[in-house]
């Protein structure tokens, strides 16, 4: 099981904003990293270190952190983002991911 | 550009090993680490271990730790990962994905395409 937390399923009316929340003790000491994945996609990046974006990934995406909980926040959400969104982080033992959560573009 | 390309689907019977190759090319191969990281039909990401291209050091995963090997050839910029003694609970999408590193943030991008791999007898 992960040691980071996800609410399973999340919903969204389209254009409103929306926050997906990521727990964990291994928050406190590194940034947290923000995967989305589409069905029968691999994962894409789209939030890494302070509050960064990869080229292509729209200014509606960007992250946050406070204590052990991070958020990854979607402002204005729009049908193309309804997929599957892993947090990622890191400890001494490797790579952690959360369990995911879908979001439902409503 | 930033490309990796992973092999080819495979189908193993119980018991069996299997080698999922990573060809990477748009960038230095020996200046990232590659990870691996694997997905159960309608489960959520596992990572199963690290090696970095250049030293060839590595860190696996504790629950794979024995049955996992990771390699890579740096004449042809390709990693590569193995699994032993495939199981059932094996069946899954395998994925390779480049680690890049920043001031107390680390990430993985970008990823292959996938191999799934099939454990059935």
């Amino acid at each position: 099981s992960s040691e980071l937390t996800q609410d399973p399923a999340v919903s969204v009316a389209l254009g409103q904003t929306v926050r997906i929340t990521c727990q964990g003790d291994s928050l406190r000491n590194y940034y947290t990293t923000w995967y989305q994945q589409k069905p029968g996609q691999a994962p894409a990046l789209v939030i890494y270190g302070e509050n960064n974006r990869p080229s292509g990934i729209p200014d509606r995406f960007s992250g946050s952190s406070s204590g052990n909980t991070a958020s990854l926040t979607i402002t204005g959400a729009q049908a193309e983002d309804e997929a599957d969104y892993y947090c990622e982080s890191r400890d001494t033992r490797g790579v952690q991911f959360g369990g995911g959560t879908k979001l439902t573009v409503l | 550009q930033v490309q990796l390309v992973q092999s080819g689907a495979e189908v193993k019977k119980p018991g069996a090993s299997v080698k999922v190759s990573c060809k990477a090319s748009g960038y230095s191969f020996t200046s990232y680490g590659i990870s691996w990281v694997r997905q159960a039909p309608g489960q959520g990401l596992e990572w199963m271990g690290w090696i970095d291209c250049y030293s060839g050091n590595t860190n696996y995963a504790r629950r794979l730790q024995g049955r996992v090997t990771l390699t890579t050839d740096t004449s042809t910029g390709t990693a590569y990962m193995e699994l032993k003694n495939l199981r059932s609970d094996d069946t899954a999408v395998y994925y390779c994905a480049r680690e890049d590193v920043g001031s107390s943030s680390y990430w993985l991008d970008p990823w292959g395409q996938g191999t799934p791999v099939t454990v059935s007898s």
